[in-house]
């Protein structure tokens, strides 16, 4: 079964700690994504990577970090310096091909919450 | 910069009524375009989507035309169930080398009623 995989969908941390979302797919795509998404809003990019060990910030990458070792994972850490890190954070996949229309496949979720 | 702007929600309808969500949209270059849709708790997905202007996008009876001139792509369904609640997101993506970027709206959730 082809997909993307995100844990935990729940998370819990203490403010002040950093906290790492993992993201993996098996759709064997070059292109991934992190989303934010708050209520109300629609979502914002904040990292994203074209291929394995290379990523570019998106709309908001201040207070987050991402690593790219593997062309199956994208892992998001959340650190400290994120002001109002509680959110939902949305991973997502695409082909690497410079084409209009190429979709994005998204993951389920994960919902971080800064206590 | 690029943006989308949808009607805000809540939209409620009863089971079988006439469906239209509006979006529209402003870019620089020629984007292509996206309705996503979210059941509660659960990652977005692809509902329809177009790549040039008079394209018409269609899934599971939605239907979305690009429309270039009045740079909007409004999601239309003639007879909603009960199942098509969920929150609904127009997109529009660039090419960034061979990533695509979306930018979206803000999301339109819809409640049908029996």
């Amino acid at each position: 079964d082809g997909g993307i995989t995100q844990s935990p969908k729940y998370l819990f941390r203490k403010e002040g700690q950093n906290v790492t979302l993992s993201c993996e797919q098996n759709l064997n795509h070059d292109a991934m994504y992190w989303y934010r998404q708050d209520p109300g809003q629609g979502l914002r990019l904040i990292y994203y990577s074209q291929i394995v060990n290379d990523f570019q910030k998106g709309d908001i990458a201040e207070g987050y970090s991402v690593s790219r070792e593997k062309k199956e994972s994208f892992p998001l850490t959340v650190t400290s310096a994120q002001k109002n890190p509680t959110a939902f954070y949305l991973c997502a996949s695409s082909w690497g091909l410079a084409i209009k229309g190429n979709e994005q496949f998204f993951g389920p979720g994960t919902r971080l919450t800064v206590l | 910069g690029n943006s989308v702007t949808q009607m805000e929600g809540p939209v409620t309808l009863s089971e079988e009524a006439f469906l239209t969500i509006n979006c529209t949209y402003t870019a620089t270059g020629y984007p292509s375009l996206f309705w996503y849709v979210q059941y509660p708790g659960e990652g977005l997905q692809l509902l329809l989507k177009a790549t040039k202007a008079d394209d018409k996008g269609s899934n599971k009876g939605f239907e979305a035309t690009y429309r270039k001139e009045t740079t909007s792509f409004h999601l239309e369904k003639g007879s909603v169930q009960v199942s098509d609640s969920a929150v609904y997101f127009c997109a529009l993506s660039e090419l960034t080398g061979t990533a695509s970027k979306l930018t979206f709206g803000t999301g339109t959730r819809l409640q049908v009623t029996l």
